[in-house]
């Protein structure tokens, strides 16, 4: 079963509003990370949190962790049409060595 | 930009076919990933690798092979090409549990 899952599978918003994306996981980890992909293409890492932080920014980017619930959000602040793509949560598990991909967000800003 | 690449980007070939997608990377990183991601979908992983003569298998069954006689090449063997091995594969690779870096993709084909 998958790690990770992640809600919405879609969203779509006007540009300049905040997009709002949920991951949820099943056991403990030590790090969770953010991955936009592209149409077509690979991942790129945006952000990393690991299991002692519950927050993280970067740029628009704000990410929150809480392991209690194991649970994080990836909060992108005024959206621009170039924010058009894929997000992934990741998970690295304790004792994994390698990470768990969720579904993904397929996120759309409309001009 | 990432110092990983995948050859060829694109490939149609016809069923039974043998193929080889190229991956290398120029960072000298030990761990190295291929993934499976049909489009708009999760990334299910197939192989990877320690580092040199280190390979193993993913979360994900699949027909293919892999070899890694040399640090920076990480190559994806199918013997036996089918409609069924229709997909994109993404290659990737990390120093350890935290960011990995993707090539991409190789969106392969088979008729």
């Amino acid at each position: 079963s998958q790690q990770g899952e992640e809600d919405p599978q879609a969203l779509s918003i006007q540009e300049g509003e905040n997009a709002t994306m949920n991951c949820s996981y099943k056991t403990s980890i030590n790090n969770l990370q953010w991955y936009r992909q592209n149409s077509g293409r690979g991942l790129v890492h945006l952000i990393l949190i690991r299991s002692n932080e519950r927050e993280k920014h970067s740029g628009r980017l704000r990410v929150t962790l809480d392991t209690s619930k194991k649970s994080s959000s990836l909060l992108i602040t005024a959206s621009r049409a170039a924010d058009t793509a894929s997000y992934f949560c990741a998970t690295d598990a304790w004792g994994a060595q390698k990470l768990v991909f969720g579904q993904g967000t397929r996120l759309t800003i409309n001009p | 930009e990432a110092d990983i690449y995948q050859t060829p980007r694109y490939l149609v070939i016809g069923t039974g076919k043998k193929i080889t997608l190229e991956c290398s990377q120029t960072m000298g990183h030990d761990k190295m990933y291929w993934y499976q991601q049909d489009p708009g979908m999760e990334l299910h992983l197939i192989h990877y690798s320690y580092g040199v003569n280190s390979t193993e298998k993913g979360d994900l069954s699949s027909e293919s092979t892999v070899s890694r006689i040399r640090t920076e090449h990480f190559p994806l063997t199918l013997e036996s090409a089918r409609p069924s091995h229709t997909s994109q594969y993404l290659c990737a690779s990390d120093r350890g549990t935290d960011t990995q870096y993707f090539g991409p993709g190789t969106r392969l084909t088979v008729l």
